[in-house]
């Protein structure tokens, strides 16, 4: 059975900087594709970030330089750690494997909050 | 960067209704297009992908279409679990681009 169980949230100050986790089990995250995607509270979705199979990695403009995605094949986990956050990162942050195609699958979601 | 938006922003329906939500990009868009369902605290649930391929176990009430700049998902028959948040997304040059939102909630 496919999941993902997100980790590592929490409230931090603005200009600080947290990684949340991704730990799969019933594949192997280095095979497929896996994304980062966020809510703010009440808001919409936003895509974040992908990391491909063969180790490409995109991110959105809004969190280009600051946010970086990466994987660990020993832990299959996923990471995304952010640096110099700001209040209107605030947000629930999903994981999810093979994003807008047939089978995909997404974590529970972490809740991160940028606030002094 | 290619624009989404979404139509209606918020939709009041019967049980019963027939619903189109439309999608409608800025410029031209492959056929890499999907449409979630999201309830409140939960994680959006992938209904239609590859803008009118229905993903398993998604009921056939739920349907897809659409080509260029203009894509609709269709709910036949709405029923009490079908109240929720649907987006469209959108797959271009590796990246991701989800609309704002439709919310179909009672009439």
């Amino acid at each position: 059975e496919v999941q993902l169980l997100e980790s590592g949230g929490g409230l931090v100050q603005p200009g600080g900087s947290l990684r949340v986790s991704c730990q799969v089990s019933g594949f192997t995250v280095s095979r497929n594709y896996m994304s980062w995607v966020r809510q703010a509270p009440g808001k919409g979705l936003e895509w974040v970030s992908v990391m491909y199979a063969d180790g490409r990695t995109y991110h959105a403009d809004s969190v280009k330089d600051r946010f970086t995605i990466s994987r660990d094949y020993s832990k299959n986990t996923l990471f995304l750690q952010m640096n110099n956050l700001r209040v209107d990162d605030t947000a629930v942050y999903y994981c999810a494997k093979d994003l807008g195609l047939g089978g995909d699958s997404w974590g529970q979601g972490t809740l991160v909050t940028v606030s002094s | 960067d290619i624009q989404m938006t979404q139509s209606p922003s918020t939709l009041s329906a019967s049980v019963g209704d027939r619903v189109t939500i439309t999608c409608r990009a800025s410029q031209a868009l492959s056929n890499w297009l999907a449409w979630y369902q999201q309830k409140p605290g939960k994680a959006p649930k992938l209904l239609i992908y590859k803008t009118s391929t229905l993903e398993t176990g998604v009921p056939s009430r739920f349907s897809g279409s659409g080509s260029g700049t203009e894509f609709t998902l269709t709910i036949n028959s709405l029923q009490p679990d079908d109240f929720a948040t649907y987006y469209c997304q959108y797959y271009n040059n590796y990246l991701f681009t989800f609309g704002p939102g439709t919310k179909v909630d009672f009439k």
